[in-house]
């Protein structure tokens, strides 16, 4: 089955940029994700890439992708405290009949 | 965008007790709706998928008879929590989708806790 795997933790000072990484093991994915939940909250559609672009930017946000390691990242610049949250990266099949699979979520932590 | 609601947003019952949650797709139809679970500091498990008007696809180890699953209109979705014990209080979450759509949208999300 499917499998998304990230890191738990990153801490990073207000200001500089974090780096949020994922690795997913699906090659069928289509549509790749990055959500964020903050404290007893839903979760908020950040941003997604389609399997055929390498990169996508979006104001702060730049999210990268390497299909051939199947390797996804988001990069948060001028990492503000409100961006303190868990991140969750997700991967899709085609169509929004597909199930989303979920990696394990990456707890951002920002220094003020 | 497409919005998706929950209600209720959060519930406290008794052990022994079953509890309904309602996920809407307010401004589309909603061919397939997915019910994830949290668990504390976890990411979201699928637990079943359901498309309107047929029987609801479970995952693996999810009880079909304890979480009941109804998706009678393209625009609602209920999960029935029966008899519910302490060990099912955790945070659900539906997601709405169709065919002809790229992404999913996602209900802000129930938390139950069951006493």
């Amino acid at each position: 089955g499917e499998d998304v795997e990230q890191s738990l933790f990153l801490s990073v000072r207000e200001g500089d940029s974090s780096v949020i990484n994922c690795t997913y093991t699906d090659s069928s994915s289509t549509y790749l994700y990055w959500y964020k939940q903050e404290p007893g909250a839903g979760l908020q559609l950040l941003t997604y890439i389609f399997s055929n672009m390498d990169m996508k930017q979006d104001q702060r946000l730049t999210v990268l992708l390497n299909k051939k390691d199947k390797h996804l990242s988001l990069r948060i610049a001028d990492t503000q405290t409100g961006d303190s949250a868990i991140y969750f990266c997700a991967e899709q099949e085609s169509g929004g009949y597909q199930k989303v699979t979920f990696g394990t979520g990456t707890k951002l932590q920002v220094i003020p | 965008g497409a919005v998706v609601s929950q209600h209720p947003s959060w519930v406290i019952c008794k052990s022994g007790t079953s509890v309904k949650i309602e996920c809407r797709s307010l401004d589309f139809q909603a061919t397939t709706m997915f019910w994830y679970r949290q668990f504390p500091k976890k990411s979201l498990m699928l637990m079943a998928t359901s498309n309107e008007g047929s029987k609801a696809t479970y995952e693996q180890g999810v009880e079909k008879d304890k979480f009941l699953i109804n998706h009678a209109s393209l625009t609602l979705s209920t999960l029935t929590v029966t008899s519910a014990h302490p060990e099912d209080s955790s945070f659900y979450i539906c997601s709405a989708g169709w065919a002809s759509q790229e992404t999913q949208y996602f209900g802000p999300g129930t938390r139950l806790l069951v006493l």
